[in-house]
């Protein structure tokens, strides 16, 4: 089982609405959760980062919650533009290792004009 | 565009053909990557290094050969690849080696095995 589990696995919305992505992950010890955007063909580019202490990050439309007790975040996207249309990658890292990261499998969300 | 550079963006190969990955940043860095990600999949972890040396190998076939000549450059060297290789590969580069130092990466190589 993937310790990190996103959704919906896609999402169609209509330009200018909101939306809401989900991540709960497992992995422990918990040391910090990103939000990656990746458009077709492109890599991923970083989009939050949040560690333990941090409950809610913004970059611009996006803003991301986190919720260490229950072990999820999310994304919210406001006023949505198509150029938003991408998938959106969770990734947990751990204490661990030096790189024990987890990828969930994104998201990917389509806004329609 | 990206800070990190990924040469060829496009690479079609046969089985038989020896080829190779290029990866550059001008960032600094002291830690590369070599992830494969396959359609609609998130990308996997195939190599890490830190400061040029190998730190991870995520259990990766030797028909992959990484190597990182300086702090700026990583290569990944192919040879005898099967079909089922075929994936974006990306790089990425962070500051140091350490889940909270944030990646960037480039826009991958896409590869064909013919």
């Amino acid at each position: 089982k993937n310790q990190v589990e996103q959704s919906p696995q896609s999402l169609i919305i209509l330009e200018g609405k909101n939306c809401t992505l989900q991540c709960n992950y497992t992995v422990s010890p918990f040391s910090n959760l990103r939000w990656y955007k990746q458009d077709t063909g492109r890599g991923p580019v970083s989009l939050t980062i949040m560690t333990f202490s941090e409950n809610t990050k913004s970059n611009g439309r996006y803003t991301a919650t986190l919720d260490a007790d229950t072990k999820q975040s999310s994304l919210h996207i406001t006023a949505s533009q198509l150029s938003d249309s991408a998938s959106y990658i969770c990734v947990v890292s751990a204490l661990r290792n030096n790189n024990d990261m987890r990828f969930g499998a994104g998201t990917r969300l389509t806004v329609k004009p | 565009d990206t800070e990190v550079t990924q040469t060829p963006k496009h690479l079609v190969m046969g089985m038989t053909n020896k080829k190779s990955l290029k990866c550059e940043q001008h960032m600094g860095h002291r830690a590369m990557y070599w992830y494969k990600q396959k359609a609609k999949k998130p990308p996997e972890l195939m190599f890490v290094y830190s400061y040029e040396k190998l730190s991870i190998n995520e259990s990766v076939p030797s028909r992959f050969s990484p190597e990182c000549p300086n702090s700026s450059l990583l290569n990944l060297h192919l040879h005898a690849l099967q079909p089922e290789d075929s994936a974006l590969y990306l790089c990425a580069s962070s500051q140091l080696v350490g889940s909270n130092q944030p990646q960037h990466f480039g826009d991958g190589t896409r590869l064909s095995i013919l």
